[in-house]
Order: C-alpha cells, then sequence, then structure tokens
C-alpha cells in the first residue's frame, strides 16, 4: 500500500528555519516525481515544486522560487522541504504527494501545518 | 504560468441534483488536467485524471470532459458526501498550476 506520512505540526519564530519531512513507501521510492503543495489558513492549493528522487531533479514554481529547498534522502525513501528564514506569510498546511504517469496526484500525505508567529 | 479559473466559486446542490463546474485554462493543456476533491481539514484525494479517466475508487457518478482548455466535472447525482471543495490542476507545464476551488454545499 502507497502511503506518504508527513511530519508533525510546528511553531516557529520569523527568521527561524526549518526542515518537514515526508516518508514514502510502498512503492519504489525513486521512481516517481514527489510534488509539495502549500494551502494557507482559508485558502485553496498552490502548486510549490517537485523532485525526482532518482536524481534530485528539481523543478520550483517562480512564486516560490528562492524561498524553499526541496531534497531527498533515498536511503530514508524521505522528501524534504526547507526553509532558511521563515516569515509569518509562511505560516499554512504543506502537503507532499507523488505524482503519477500523466502528473496527477494520486496519494497525498497528511499535511503538516506550520505556524510562523513571534 | 498557466492560470485555471474555476466557476463557480460555490454552488448549492440538493441530494440528486446534477452538478457541473467547469475549468478554463490560459492555454492548451492537451488532456493533462486533473480534478481533486478536499472535504475540510483532509487532504485531497484525486478524482479524476486525464481529463476523463475515473481514479480508482471513485464512484461512477463523478465523470470529467473536455480537451485544450476547456474542462469539466460533473457529478450526475449528487450525494450528501459530496460536501467538499473541488479543483482542477493542470499537469502539462510546470508550474502545475490549480484552480481556485468550487465550494459544493
Amino acid at each position: 500500500e502507497v502511503q506518504l506520512v508527513q511530519s508533525g505540526a510546528d511553531v516557529k519564530k520569523p527568521g527561524q528555519s526549518l526542515k518537514i519531512s515526508c516518508k514514502a513507501s510502498g512503492y519504489s521510492f525513486t521512481s516517481n516525481w514527489i510534488a509539495w503543495v502549500r494551502q494557507m489558513p482559508g485558502g485553496g492549493l498552490e502548486w510549490m515544486g517537485m523532485i525526482l528522487p532518482r536524481d534530485s531533479d528539481t523543478r520550483v514554481s517562480p512564486s516560490f522560487e528562492g524561498q524553499v529547498t526541496l531534497s531527498v534522502d533515498t536511503s530514508l525513501t524521505t522528501a524534504h522541504l526547507e526553509w532558511r528564514s521563515l516569515k509569518a506569510s509562511d505560516t499554512a498546511t504543506y502537503f507532499c504527494a507523488r505524482h503519477s504517469t500523466r502528473g496527477e496526484l494520486d496519494y497525498w500525505g497528511q499535511g503538516t501545518r506550520i505556524t510562523v508567529s513571534s | 504560468d498557466i492560470q485555471m479559473t474555476q466557476s463557480p466559486s460555490s454552488l448549492s446542490a440538493s441530494v440528486g441534483d446534477r452538478v457541473t463546474i467547469t475549468c478554463r485554462a490560459s492555454q492548451g493543456v492537451s488532456n493533462y488536467l486533473n480534478w481533486y476533491q478536499q472535504r475540510p481539514g483532509k487532504a485531497p484525494k484525486l478524482l479524476i485524471y486525464a481529463a476523463f479517466t475515473l481514479h480508482g475508487g471513485v464512484p461512477s457518478r463523478f465523470s470529467g470532459g473536455g480537451s485544450g482548455a476547456s474542462f469539466t466535472l460533473t457529478i450526475s447525482s449528487v450525494q450528501p458526501e459530496d460536501s467538499a471543495t473541488y479543483y482542477c490542476q493542470q499537469s502539462h507545464t510546470p508550474p502545475h498550476t490549480f484552480g481556485q476551488g468550487t465550494k459544493v454545499e
């Protein structure tokens, strides 16, 4: 069974760094792109970027370029999303999801809620 | 970026109604168009991919149509458990943008 299990909720102060994780199981981790999607409070879904675990090829939306870093640890079948300096506007729920054949996101993590507040 | 525009933004339906949501892309995306359902507090779920292919386990009352730049999601006989927000997404060209969502009540 394909599963994506994300790290737990976190509360941070502006300027702090953060790395959240997405542990994949039940399929060949290196074969499928992993995407990250942001959902701000009361808002819609925003595609942030995707990474191919096989070679760490990465595509990041211009809206998030330079703001976040996508990475993978293939030995742990885990994808990461990282911020070096958080802002209050980063407060949101972040989902990871597996890309399938036609780019559809067929399996999703449960979401990680991040709150950035002084 | 390809802009995705859904209409309506929200709708109210009665059990058994036929509901149609429209999604338009700012440029052609062939049939690289996906639909998701999100219930409050939950992760989105894939309903339809490649414009009209039902994802496994999705009830047959859901159907998708269209190609190019104009697409539809239809619920043939809406049920209480279909109360949710529905999103279209293009996966033709990164960034794989989503529509703004349609809330079905």
